[in-house]
């Protein structure tokens, strides 16, 4: 079955330094891979994706990802953290068959402390 | 540009009692989905329209649960008798069925508190 992990439930980071959130996942195909942030009181915004093509791919607010098949990884980094950067963040998996619904991991807290 | 909206934000409702909610999605986006996140965990797939059509539904989706799209423009997902289980954060997202179809946009989510 399709499934995503993200093995950190919490992560502390402090602000200005590097970040990096791990996902793995199980899937049959070629995935396609999500990184989604979602902040207190909001929706899921979505931070970068992966197709096809550059396994590293760039996404909003300076974060980038790295997609390394062998692993069935796809972890997200930041060189830099914010403060405004604390929030919650998902990976996911698709597309689910027909209807490209999406796999979500359980999600990894970020705290960063000044 | 609106994104996806949500109504209500927060429902409180006693255990039995229906509630039913709202989402808007983007205007040019024909597909709709709906899920669930419990504390704790990432959202779960409920369910997906493209236009009025309800095209497929999880297993998450019990009878208590109905969902329609009329006309392919907003959608409501209903539950019934509900029970303390159903507390969640139930989430809108729509996109479209085009090159970009596999982004979707997420609602700010309608959090449900049974009680």
């Amino acid at each position: 079955a399709q499934s995503v992990t993200q093995p950190d439930i919490h992560i502390t980071v402090s602000e200005g330094a590097s970040l990096e959130l791990r996902c793995n996942y199980s899937y049959g195909a070629t995935p396609y891979l999500f990184w989604y942030v979602q902040s207190p009181g909001q929706g899921l915004q979505l931070l970068l994706k992966y197709f096809s093509g550059d396994t590293l791919v760039q996404g909003i607010k300076g974060f980038e990802a790295e997609f390394k098949r062998s692993q069935s990884s796809f972890n997200l980094r930041k060189p830099s953290v914010h403060w405004s950067d604390a929030a919650e963040y998902f990976c996911a998996v698709g597309p689910m068959e027909y209807g490209n619904k999406l796999v979500f991991g359980a999600g990894t807290i970020l705290r960063v402390k000044s | 540009d609106t994104g996806v909206s949500q109504d209500p934000r927060h429902k409180i409702t006693k255990r039995g009692q229906n509630v039913t909610f709202r989402c808007d999605p983007i205007s040019e986006h024909n597909r709709l989905y709906w899920y669930r996140q419990t504390l704790g965990q990432g959202p779960e797939f409920l369910t997906y329209f493209q236009n009025e059509a309800q095209l497929e539904k999880s297993r998450l989706l019990s009878d208590r649960f109905s969902a329609e799209r009329p006309k392919g423009s907003f959608s409501t997902l209903e539950i019934q008798r509900t029970e303390q289980g159903d507390s969640a954060m139930y989430l809108c997202a729509s996109s479209s069925s085009g090159l970009d179809s596999y982004e979707q946009y997420f609602g700010p989510g309608t959090r449900l508190t049974v009680t």
